[in-house]
């Protein structure tokens, strides 16, 4: 069974880079079928997808934060990072990286990690 | 504001049946076939209930089934149970050149 674990500091300054890396467990993330995703949710709030990338590096960003964020793949320990410069308050929220089916399906997510922005 | 329109709530009795709908454009649900329902309990990540359109992943139960007509998408809920309280989005390919997916604002079921 496929398994995705978020890891990374719960708290980041404003103006900081928010920093999380999402490991792979169960398969492979260099499988041609599948892309990689992050997504959140602010407290209280809705989902949003924030970007999405292939084990070639390919990467397809939201344009709501596509001049601060940076996905990055790690084929050879199976894990993938997001990198989200340049913080504010508004980026508080349970990140969540998941695997994104050939059918533009989310079948597979981690457990979630809250990140909150203060100072 | 989220690309997909779903009512903010909706509740229903044991054993009875609801519907969620999920409406869009020609651009999203209604040009193709790839929108998924997920299922979100307060503190857990969203568990897939539907693909493309109405396909059941394996474990899912068949009290849940998904439909599409023009635009606009629906979950059905029969049977309901107490643990089918939570919150349901939708999600949808869009063919935006500048996204990959559309979301839909979710909504919060209550079993009454």
């Amino acid at each position: 069974q496929l398994q995705l674990q978020e890891s990374g500091p719960g708290l980041v300054k404003p103006s900081e880079t928010l920093s999380l890396t999402c490991a792979v467990s169960g398969g492979s993330i260099s499988s041609r079928t599948y892309y990689w995703a992050w997504i959140r949710q602010p407290p209280g709030k809705g989902l949003e997808w924030l970007g999405s990338i292939y084990h070639s590096g390919s990467t397809y960003y939201n344009p709501s934060v596509k001049s601060r964020v940076t996905m990055s793949v790690d084929t050879s320990n199976n894990h993938f990072s997001l990198n989200l410069s340049s913080v504010t308050a508004a980026d508080t929220a349970v990140y969540f990286c998941a695997r994104r089916g050939p059918n533009w399906d989310f079948q597979f997510w981690g457990q979630g990690a809250l990140v909150t922005v203060a100072s | 504001q989220s690309a997909l329109t779903q009512p903010a709530s909706v509740s229903g009795s044991p054993g009875q049946s609801i519907t969620i709908s999920c409406s869009g454009s020609n651009s999203d649900v209604g040009g193709f076939n790839y929108v998924s329902w997920y299922q979100q309990h307060p503190g857990k990540a969203p568990k897939l209930l539907i693909s493309t359109v109405s396909n059941r992943p394996s474990g899912v139960p068949n009290r849940f089934s998904g439909s599409k007509s023009g635009n606009t998408a629906s979950l059905t809920i029969s049977g309901l149970q107490a643990d089918d309280e939570g919150t349901y989005y939708c999600i949808s390919y869009t063919s935006s050149n500048t996204l990959e997916v559309v979301f839909g604002g979710g909504t919060k079921l209550t079993v009454l």
